[in-house]
């Protein structure tokens, strides 16, 4: 199975910094990688995928890169309201695997 | 627009079965495979398994956690998808979404339900 490591498992920034959370698999995924947003209590949403493809109706200051097996997501302008824990999933081969997270706080 | 109603959560049993389903609406259900992924209380996200669409004759696969426990089902006459529980553990124990993949095989998820919760305690 593909391992997904997402380190550091938090950060704080201030609002307006650039925020860049990576995450690496264990083997190489191709471009096969997607980013969720899951904040408070509530449902996680599809944020990018194929590592850079912004989601329909998601701000432009979120965009992903990489390929292989290291992969960031930058948030460019930290804003309050994108204060969550977001998550990179693997879907090159089944079965699919999630990363540990990364919360993000403002400072 | 795109809707997933999950039921069956509750408490249960070390050891029991519980079969939860899934309502879907809004799209063409049988051309897109469907997830089940699951979170215990204050942890991250776990795939659990999929089922993919008749494009890909609707085969399975699961994760090492539940595999041989778990089993995912569909019926695409009636928009509906499973998961069937059995030899519950404690560690089972967690929010169960039902989601919707992009596209007809293991994908990543474009929509989620609302989440169901499972609690398995004596």
């Amino acid at each position: 199975d593909i391992q997904m490591t997402q380190s550091p498992s938090s950060l704080s920034a201030s609002v307006g910094d650039r925020v860049i959370i990576p995450c690496r698999a264990s083997q190489g995924i191709n471009k096969y990688l997607a980013w969720y947003q899951q904040k408070p209590g509530k449902v996680p949403k599809l944020v990018i995928y194929a590592a850079s493809t912004l989601q329909s109706g998601v701000p432009p200051r979120f965009s992903g890169s990489g390929s292989g097996t290291d992969f960031t997501l930058t948030i460019s302008s930290l804003q309050p309201e994108d204060v969550a824990t977001y998550y990179c999933q693997q879907y090159n081969s089944a079965p699919l695997t999630f990363g540990g997270g990364t919360r993000v706080e403002i400072k | 627009e795109v809707q997933l109603v999950e039921s069956g959560g509750g408490l249960v049993q070390p050891g029991r079965s519980l079969r939860l389903s899934c309502r879907a609406s809004g799209f063409a259900f049988g051309d897109y495979a469907m997830s089940w992924v699951r979170q215990a209380p204050g942890k991250g996200l776990e795939w659990v398994g999929c089922i993919r669409g008749k494009l890909y004759g609707g085969t399975t696969d699961y994760a090492a956690s539940v595999k041989g426990r778990f089993s995912i089902s569909r019926d695409d006459s009636n928009n509906f998808a499973y998961l069937q529980m059995n030899s519950l553990k404690t560690e089972d124990t967690a929010i169960y979404y039902c989601t919707r993949d992009e596209g007809a095989t293991a994908w990543f998820v474009d929509h989620w339900g609302q989440g169901t919760l499972v609690s398995v305690s004596s």
